[in-house]
């Protein structure tokens, strides 16, 4: 199975502070990616779909890097609330059932 | 709209007794996912079914475990005999083929003592 990995963290970001973390991918077959949030506890959830150009959701920035194969995730003005784990997500054939592979997760503790 | 639903939602069990999970998708969603999540090893895909017909079981850990998906709205997840090492939470989820996106139910955590 193909490799997807994240810095496990815990990031610890005072409030009000912008963070920003990586995911990298081993298949440069890959075609689809997300990030998904998951709460102590709970499960996960979808946050925000990667695009090639990259694209943006309020405070929440994610980028695409082909060439280095790697997808990041930046949040701006950090909240509270924004702490969780975040899990990165890499589908190797368009977005069906196999291929989908989660990271372990980067965990962020937004402090205040 | 109902999400995916699992059930139990806590399980605390003996080892060498048998556990059954259970799993009900998203009306409409014609691919269920069997995880398992601990700290160590993360969320690990164990099975997933495409029209109810089992895809990839690779994930599988051994015999013990086995799934079953008799119709497109209801999926277990069996154990026997369950063990200690078993003891984790189980996600099903079900997935938007328009969006690509994975609905996850709120998991079933086990422990085996």
């Amino acid at each position: 199975r193909k490799e997807v990995e994240q810095d496990p963290g815990p990031f610890n970001v005072p409030e009000g502070a912008t963070v920003a973390f990586n995911c990298t991918y081993s298949n440069s077959a890959s075609q689809s990616f997300f990030w998904y949030r998951q709460d102590c506890r709970k499960e996960p959830k979808l946050l925000m779909s990667v695009y090639s150009s990259g694209n943006e959701d309020g405070r929440f920035t994610a980028q695409l890097n082909r060439a280095s194969q790697y997808i990041s995730l930046l949040i701006r003005d950090s909240k509270l609330s924004d702490s969780a784990t975040y899990l990165c997500v890499v589908a190797y054939s368009g977005g069906g059932a196999d291929g989908l592979t989660f990271g372990k997760g980067t965990h962020l503790i937004i402090q205040p | 709209d109902a999400g995916v639903i699992q059930s139990p939602r806590h399980e605390v069990t003996e080892m060498g007794q048998e556990v059954t999970l259970r799993c009900k998708p998203i009306s409409g969603h014609n691919s269920l996912f069997w995880y398992r999540q601990t700290m160590m090893r993360g969320l690990e895909l164990l099975i997933y079914f495409n029209n109810n017909v089992p895809i990839d079981d690779s994930g599988m850990p051994e015999d013990r475990f086995s799934a079953k998906m008799p119709n497109a709205s209801f999926s277990t997840l069996k154990i026997q005999p369950s063990e200690p090492r078993d003891s984790a939470v189980y996600f099903c989820a079900s997935i938007d083929r328009g969006s690509g996106e994975l609905f996850f139910g709120e998991g079933s955590r086990l422990t085996v003592l």
